[in-house]
């Protein structure tokens, strides 16, 4: 069974530019994350779907950021304008709606804004 | 508010040794508890996942614990390796479940040959 994956590994952009984050959760899981990790501080929540529905999205920054999951599958979270503040590490992880709703964790996009 | 605290910071160790890292939370009222270990430049691979009902987990020479009254778990890591050595992070999630997991800063392992 495939794991998480995102898209791309790494991205480096200029301040002002826009960037789209990808991530693929495991086949069946409802409930997709998004969480980041900027320098030095601990991974912080983003925003949570169940299905193709926003659950929580009580951890983003702020309007430049926007996620969606159409159909309830894969997610895009898109930054525009960047900001230099906004580099670090984005991770994606998804969890069955049953259970013990342990979490999965992509690889992250390292993201730079110059 | 929920803040989850990991010590020590870092920790360096011979090969061998049996070792414990610690990790506090603010408010019991938690669902679950996960471990998580981060190679660098790599995603989290998670552990263990205590449930609030559980007292502790085991998988092979990693044992957690879970005393949810007095907000605190530790990993136990049994006859350390190198290859052990990676970020430990501890995380909860709070009653409901499904909802968002709050991370500590993480313990930076180093086992020496």
């Amino acid at each position: 069974e495939a794991g998480v994956t995102q898209f791309p590994s790494h991205s480096v952009i200029e301040k002002g530019q826009t960037v789209t984050l990808r991530c693929d959760p495991i086949s069946g899981h409802d409930n997709l994350y998004w969480y980041r990790r900027v320098m030095g501080k601990e991974i912080k929540f983003l925003l949570h779907f169940v299905k193709e529905s926003k659950q929580d999205e009580s951890g983003m920054p702020n309007n430049r950021f926007l996620a969606e999951r159409t159909g309830g599958t894969y997610s895009t979270l898109k930054v525009q304008p960047a900001e230099l503040e906004d580099s670090g590490v984005y991770f994606c992880a998804s969890s069955q709606i049953f259970g013990s709703y342990e979490q999965y964790f992509g690889p992250g996009t390292r993201l730079t804004v110059t | 508010k929920q803040e989850v605290t990991q010590i020590p910071a870092a920790l360096s160790v011979p090969e061998g040794e049996n070792l414990v890292l610690n990790c506090s939370f603010t408010d019991s009222a938690i669902y679950n508890l996960q471990w998580f270990r981060q190679d660098p430049g790599k995603g989290l691979t998670s552990l263990l996942l205590i449930q609030s009902s559980q007292r502790e987990q085991t998988s092979g020479r990693l044992n957690a614990s879970l005393d949810k009254s007095s907000g605190r778990s530790t990993l136990y890591i049994a006859a350390s390796q190198p290859g052990d050595s990676a970020t430990y992070l501890c995380a909860v999630t709070l009653s409901g479940g499904y909802n968002k997991l709050i991370f500590g800063a993480g313990t930076r392992l180093a086992v020496h040959p």
